[in-house]
């Protein structure tokens, strides 16, 4: 089964710091891109960032950029997101997604497999 | 940066119904252009990808269309299971979300 599992999680004072994770199972891990993707609480969905198979391009959201840093460990199968700086803005559940490219024709990004999330929740 | 913008934020539609949902980008992505369903407390899941394919295991009322800045997702039949919240995004340059659909019943 294909599966995404977050984990890392917590409570964080403004300021302070968390690593989440993300492990992937069920498919070569090490042949899609993947993305973290957030949904504060009652809000819609935030694009974070996105890493290549071979960590070659990454990409971050302005909110988030010079903060955050999106990582993988191919070897181990799994996806990384270090929060640093963090902001009561940046309390969310925080999702891995896989990212799928290929379809008829050509090249098309599209976010096909989901972990369940894991809460960040920032506050003193 | 491209913006997304969804139309309507929230509709109210009965069981049956047709339904509507239009999104369109500040600028032209092509056909890069996905949809997602959300249930409350639930990860988002793929409908349509590529503005107008229909992504393995999604019923066939759910469809997609449009390209350049003009997109809509349409639920020709809508069912109980479908009240949820639906979001369009770009992959066009980096990723966008649109600020998302909430259909309620009627």
């Amino acid at each position: 089964e294909v599966q995404l599992v977050e984990s890392g999680g917590g409570l964080v004072k403004p300021g302070g710091s968390l690593r989440l994770s993300c492990a992937a199972s069920g498919f070569t891990f090490s042949s899609y891109s993947m993305n973290w993707v957030r949904q504060a609480p009652g809000k819609g969905l935030e694009w974070v960032s996105s890493i290549s198979s071979s960590s070659s391009y990454i990409y971050y959201a302005d909110s988030v950029k010079g903060r955050f840093t999106i990582s993988r460990d191919n070897a181990k199968n799994s996806l990384y997101l270090q929060m640093n700086s963090l902001r009561a803005e940046d309390t969310a559940v925080y999702y891995c997604a896989r990212d799928e490219i290929r379809c008829t024709g050509g090249v098309c990004p599209h976010m096909d497999v989901w972990g369940k999330g894991t809460t960040v929740t920032v506050s003193s | 940066d491209i913006q997304m913008t969804q139309s309507p934020s929230s509709l109210s539609a009965s069981v049956g119904d047709r339904v509507t949902i239009t999104c369109r980008a500040s600028q032209s992505i092509s056909s890069y252009l996905n949809w997602y369903q959300q249930k409350p407390g639930k990860a988002p899941k793929l409908l349509i990808y590529a503005a107008s394919s229909l992504q393995s295991g999604v019923p066939s009322r759910f469809s997609g269309s449009g390209s350049g800045t003009d997109f809509t997702l349409t639920i020709s039949s809508l069912q109980p299971e479908d009240f949820a919240t639906y979001y369009c995004q770009q992959s066009y340059t980096e990723k966008t979300f649109g600020g998302g659909t909430k259909v309620e019943i009627k």
